[in-house]
């Protein structure tokens, strides 16, 4: 069965201090594997898509990265703006439905 | 370019009554899903519409249903509204189907007495 597992759950930082998030998949064929962050009430905002194993991509303070079997969303020296629950999600082939996670909820603190 | 719209942003329903939930697809975007999420959940999918038929479907009742208009704006219905269908319900556009990512609308909450 097509599964994503986010950890941790949640994850405090204070500002500056860098670190990981997880996303592992599985899935019968990777179709994509895309990252949103979501603001408390609001809907999922795109942040990156990653098609195959060693891709990487950069905006501002994250790098999203992709292996076979997990991807990483890396945070360099959050702000407090950076506070969001952050999603992952993969498209499965054979199928155009999208699989979420449950999310990591982000807390900065200044 | 106009994003993702969703009307309206908040609902109040009893329970056994029935709601439509409207959303406005990303010019150019022929591809609607629909998902619904629970407080502390990720997003669960519906059900996707494209080109004005469903192409894939969760695991969801058939009380929940859905339409596709020849502009690519979308209806959500739920009939004989249960207390647990109290979510955010989210639509997302792609520029075509299977197709990279998709982009969300802001939401509609919805409550269920």
């Amino acid at each position: 069965e097509d599964q994503v597992t986010q950890s941790p759950e949640a994850l405090r930082l204070q500002e500056g201090e860098s670190s990981s998030l997880n996303c592992s998949y599985t899935v019968s064929g990777l179709r994509g594997l895309f990252w949103y962050r979501q603001d408390p009430g609001k809907g999922p905002e795109f942040l990156f898509t990653l098609y195959s194993a060693g891709e990487e991509k950069e905006k501002e303070r994250l790098k999203a990265t992709l292996t076979k079997k997990e991807s990483f969303l890396h945070i360099t020296a959050p702000k407090p703006e950076d506070s969001a629950t952050y999603l992952c999600a993969v498209g499965a082939s054979g199928t155009y439905k999208y699989i979420f996670g449950t999310g990591t909820r982000l807390k900065v603190l200044a | 370019e106009t994003g993702v719209t969703q009307s309206p942003t908040h609902l109040i329903k009893t329970r056994g009554q029935q709601v439509t939930l409207r959303c406005s697809s990303q010019s150019g975007h022929n591809t609607v899903s629909w998902y619904q999420q629970a407080l502390g959940q990720g997003p669960q999918f519906i059900f996707q519409y494209y080109r004005e038929e469903e192409n894939g479907r969760g695991n969801f009742p058939p009380r929940f249903s859905g339409l596709q208009f020849p502009n690519y704006s979308s209806e959500l219905n739920v009939n004989a509204l249960e207390l647990d269908d109290s979510a955010l319900y989210l639509c997302a556009s792609s520029l075509e189907l299977g197709v990279g990512e998709q982009f969300f609308g802001p939401g509609t909450r919805l409550t269920v007495l």
